[in-house]
């Protein structure tokens, strides 16, 4: 079955230490996301990708770097310099906009 | 810029009452996408529901309905005779299909908590 799947699941970090999230999509979709939840509040964008070797900031970029090196991979790195990772990670995928999003399971990511 | 608002933090009913979530949107594009999301407690989004902005009927998909107006910029989400498995986050979302090119993802509004009891 065609998905996208996130890899860990949970994770934990160190102060100090940079991350990488796995996402990895089967749907032949050509845009992947990556979006942050908080307690309380909604999704927010993190990067975006609309083809290979290329991607956008989104409305929260600042510490975290994104690479789409393949159509079916968008990782993403939670650096040292994001002061708050603590979170709730989603990445997305979609064949074109407003025709269907697709999300993953998520990776919880807490700081040590 | 684009902004989805969801003013109702929390929602607790009793199990068979129905239910109406509120969510109000702004946009400057002519053409946009609307999206209800379902958060159960596992964390997974769960898609329910994609209208575009042309289209303003009225939609019922078992015990779920939604209203779109587009005079209002309202989608509004409504649960028949609720059930305990509705609990949940549910989340409205915007996708602008001019701005950005039309692959910019998804605005979200915070979200409501629907608590079902028993």
């Amino acid at each position: 079955d065609g998905g996208i799947t996130q890899s860990p699941k949970y994770l934990f970090r160190k102060e100090g230490q940079n991350v990488t999230l796995s996402c990895e999509q089967n749907l032949n979709h050509d845009a992947m996301y990556w979006y942050r939840q908080d307690p309380g509040q909604g999704l927010r964008l993190i990067y975006y990708s609309q083809i290979v070797n290329d991607f956008q900031k989104g409305d929260i970029a600042e510490g975290y770097s994104v690479s789409r090196e393949k159509k079916e991979s968008f990782p993403l790195t939670v650096t040292s310099a994001q002061k708050n990772p603590t979170a709730f990670y989603l990445c997305a995928s979609s064949r074109f906009a407003g025709y269907g999003y697709t999300f993953g399971s998520g990776t919880r990511l807490t700081v040590v | 810029a684009q902004k989805v608002t969801q003013a109702q933090t929390e929602i607790s009913v009793v199990e068979k009452e129905d239910v109406t979530l509120d969510c109000v949107y702004e946009t400057r594009d002519t053409t946009y996408y609307l999206f209800w999301y379902k958060q159960p407690p596992s964390g997974e989004l769960v898609f329910l529901i994609r209208r575009n902005s042309f289209d303003e009927q009225n939609e019922i998909s078992g015990r779920y309905s939604w209203n779109f107006q587009k005079s209002t910029s309202s989608f509004n989400f409504t649960i028949t005779a609720s059930q305990v498995v509705d609990s949940a986050v549910y989340f409205c979302a915007l996708s602008e299909a001019m701005t950005g090119g039309g692959a910019d993802g998804l605005t979200f509004g915070k979200g409501t908590h629907l608590i079902i009891q028993p």
